[in-house]
C-alpha cells in the first residue's frame, strides 16, 4: 500500500478558502487517490476520488500533481461543519486503508 | 435513502462475555467491510467480505470473527472481549473492490 503524508492539523476560517495537502509519493500507477472525512461522532464520508485529472463535486475539488506524488483537497469556502479528520488514501484494487489524517479546525 | 445502518448505536458488554454487533445496507453493494477506531486513531481494517468470500487482515485476533448470511446483512462476533476491545465498530459497503465505500455510523463498544 502507497505510504500519504498529512500534516496532522489544520486551522481556517469561516468562509475562506481551505487547501489540504498530501503527500504519496510511492503511488502506483492504478490507484486512484481518495479523500475522505470523518466528523465527531460519526463513521468517515467519501469527499472525492480522482486519477490524474482535477474533479471537482458539490463537496470539493481535487488537485493532482502532474506526477501524481501529491494531491490538494480544496474545500472553496469552509463552514463550521467542515471541521473533521481528512484522510487522504491512494486505492485500486485493495482495500481502504487509512492513515492519520489531517485534523481541520474551522474558526468563526 | 440507501444507507448503512448499524445497531445498536451503544454497547456494553462484560469482560469475556460474547457480544454481536450487526450491520444491514440498502444500497446491495457486493463487499462489506469491519474496521476497529480506538479512541484518537485511525479506523483500522478488520476484515471484508466480497460477495460471500471472506478475507481477514492478517493481524486481525482470533478473538474476532465475521458472519454474512445474506447480501443486506453482515456481523461482527467477539467471542471474549477485553478491555482493550473496547472502539467504535464501523462498518461499510462499496460496489466493488475499489469504488467509494459507504460508512454506518458505528457502535461503540465499551468493555466492563
Amino acid at each position: 500500500d502507497a505510504k500519504t503524508t498529512q500534516p496532522n492539523s489544520m486551522e481556517s476560517n469561516e468562509e475562506e478558502p481551505v487547501h489540504l495537502p498530501c503527500n504519496h509519493s510511492t503511488i502506483s500507477g492504478t490507484d486512484y487517490i481518495h479523500w475522505y472525512r470523518q466528523l465527531p461522532s460519526q463513521g468517515p464520508e467519501y469527499v472525492i476520488h480522482g486519477l490524474t485529472s482535477n474533479v471537482n463535486n458539490r463537496m470539493a475539488s481535487l488537485a493532482i500533481a502532474e506526477d501524481r506524488k501529491s494531491s490538494t483537497l480544496i474545500l472553496h469556502r469552509a463552514t463550521l461543519r467542515d471541521a473533521a479528520v481528512y484522510y487522504c488514501i491512494p486505492l485500486s484494487q485493495g482495500n481502504l486503508i487509512f492513515g492519520k489524517g489531517t485534523k481541520l479546525s474551522v474558526k468563526p | 435513502d440507501a444507507m448503512v445502518i448499524q445497531n445498536p448505536r451503544y454497547q456494553v458488554t462484560q469482560f469475556g462475555k460474547p457480544v454481536t454487533l450487526s450491520c444491514s445496507q440498502t444500497l446491495n453493494h457486493n463487499v462489506m467491510y469491519w474496521y476497529q477506531q480506538k479512541s484518537s486513531q485511525a479506523p483500522k481494517l478488520l476484515f471484508h467480505y466480497y460477495d460471500k468470500d471472506f478475507n481477514n487482515e492478517a493481524d486481525t485476533p482470533d478473538n474476532f470473527q465475521s458472519r454474512r448470511p445474506n447480501t443486506s446483512f453482515c456481523f461482527l462476533d467477539i467471542r471474549s472481549p477485553g478491555l482493550g476491545d473496547a472502539a467504535m465498530y464501523l462498518c461499510a459497503t462499496s460496489g466493488w473492490r475499489g469504488s467509494p465505500l459507504h460508512f454506518g455510523n458505528g457502535t461503540r463498544l465499551t468493555v466492563t
